[in-house]
């Protein structure tokens, strides 16, 4: 069964604190992506990575960075978190080509307080 | 950014009835048009990755189809059950192969 796993289901952290948020796949994908969803916006693309060491900036990547040292591991990081920061957080993967499908994790829901 | 829409927002039937949901996309540099669908308290699935124009697929009572040149797809479910509830997802494949999302359709079929 494939699996792309998140750290946390639940998150609280304080204003400015530095967050990491955790991601780790089982299927040997070359792409990683972390999105954002909040109501009525839709999933947001924040991050994607194509390879080891290698990131290209998403849609919305303001007060976010990012590190894949390792294939199947990609972690997202909030430098100072911040309340615009709260929202749902979904990693995915998938291989390096356009007819494959993403799988998606099961979502960090974060809040900043 | 290159805009997906999605309508309509959202959906509410009953249960036997036959909808249809639209994504409209960028007609250029198409690389994948996917589908997904989101259940409450689950991750997003997959349910159609299409590449060439003139492409149908299906699966059990849903299908969707496919028109690259004027950049629009169709999602079909036939006779809807209430455990079609979702959020259908529609995503544009970009370079690089990151997914732009639609905002989504949101069904309830209700019994």
């Amino acid at each position: 069964d494939v699996k792309v796993t998140q750290s946390s289901r639940y998150l609280v952290k304080r204003t400015g604190e530095k967050v990491f948020l955790e991601c780790v796949q089982d299927m040997d994908h070359e792409n990683m992506f972390w999105y954002r969803q909040d109501p009525g916006l839709g999933l947001r693309l924040i991050y994607f990575s194509y390879d080891v060491k290698m990131k290209e900036k998403g849609d919305i990547p303001e007060g976010y960075s990012v590190s894949r040292e390792k294939k199947e591991r990609f972690s997202l990081i909030l430098e100072s978190a911040s309340t615009n920061q709260t929202s749902m957080y979904l990693c995915a993967s998938s291989f390096g080509r356009e007819d494959t499908e993403a799988f998606f994790g099961q979502g960090t829901r974060l809040t900043v307080v | 950014i290159l805009n997906v829409e999605q309508s309509p927002q959202s959906l509410h039937v009953q249960e036997g009835d036959s909808t249809n949901f639209t994504c409209s996309f960028p007609s250029s540099n198409f690389y994948a048009l996917h589908w997904y669908r989101w259940e409450t308290a689950k991750s997003p699935e997959a349910l159609f990755v299409m590449t060439l124009n003139g492409d149908e697929k299906k699966k059990g009572r849903i299908s969707a189809t496919l028109n690259t040149k004027e950049g629009y797809s169709y999602l079909y479910i036939k006779g809807s059950q209430p455990e079609d509830s979702a959020t259908y997802l529609c995503a544009f494949m970009k370079p690089g192969y990151a997914l732009n999302f639609g905002k989504g359709t949101s069904l309830l079929v209700t019994p």
